[in-house]
């Protein structure tokens, strides 16, 4: 079975730090990846996304992660939080499917406070 | 940006009644979901929909609900018999199809049964 962990629930830093947040994963099979955000009263939005390709991601607004498979993580990080990115972070993994559909397992999710 | 959007945002029910979750789904996609989320928990999968019928459902998804694609737009989501259980925040969510592609998700609909 499929699972995943997000270290931290919440996440507090200073405008213009480095953002991190932790994701470690567990799948029997070579994982897809996936961060989620989701701002207040919206849905998820797609930042990220690994498909066994290059394992290094960038997505958008300036985050990005990397595929560390022998430490079974998928961590999120950005330079310089920016005031904007206060928001719920979501890791999720899925597994490929021959029927074309990815169903999601999601992480319980990261609060992201970003402070003048 | 084509985007999914579902209605209505906020759906206040009584402990058994039916309700009906509506989703309009990106046009082009052939890949329709269902999530929910209790308040204070993890977003957890319901179920997965393809050409017009069901390709996985979770151990939440029990007879009590139901997915129905009734025209070539809308996708919902009915519970038969809410319990107060059921009061949570219900995503949909639309793909192109194949592993690669991402899902898209509405905005949601807060679900409260009193």
């Amino acid at each position: 079975a499929q699972s995943v962990t997000q270290l931290g629930s919440h996440v507090s830093v200073s405008e213009g730090a480095l953002v991190l947040l932790r994701c470690n994963y567990s799948s029997s099979v070579p994982p897809y990846l996936f961060w989620y955000v989701q701002y207040p009263n919206q849905g998820l939005q797609l930042l990220l996304k690994y498909t066994s390709a290059a394992t290094l991601v960038k997505g958008i607004n300036g985050f990005e992660a990397e595929f560390k498979k022998s430490e079974t993580s998928f961590h999120l990080t950005k330079p310089s939080a920016h005031m904007s990115d206060a928001a719920e972070y979501f890791c999720a993994v899925s597994r490929p499917s021959s029927g074309g559909y990815n169903k999601l397992i999601f992480g319980a999710g990261t609060r992201l406070a970003v402070h003048p | 940006e084509p985007e999914v959007t579902q209605t209505p945002s906020h759906q206040v029910t009584q402990m058994g009644q039916e309700v009906i979750l509506r989703c309009v789904p990106i046009s082009n996609h052939l890949y329709f979901y269902w999530y929910r989320q209790i308040l204070g928990q993890k977003v957890e999968f319901l179920v997965s929909f393809y050409n017009n019928e069901i390709s996985e459902k979770s151990e939440i998804f029990d007879d009590q609900f139901s997915v129905e694609r009734p025209d070539g737009s809308n996708f919902t989501l009915k519970i038969r018999s809410t319990k107060l259980e059921d009061s949570a925040m219900y995503f949909c969510a639309s793909s192109e199809g194949g592993d690669l592609q991402p899902q898209h998700f509405g905005d949601g609909t807060r679900l409260s049964i009193l």
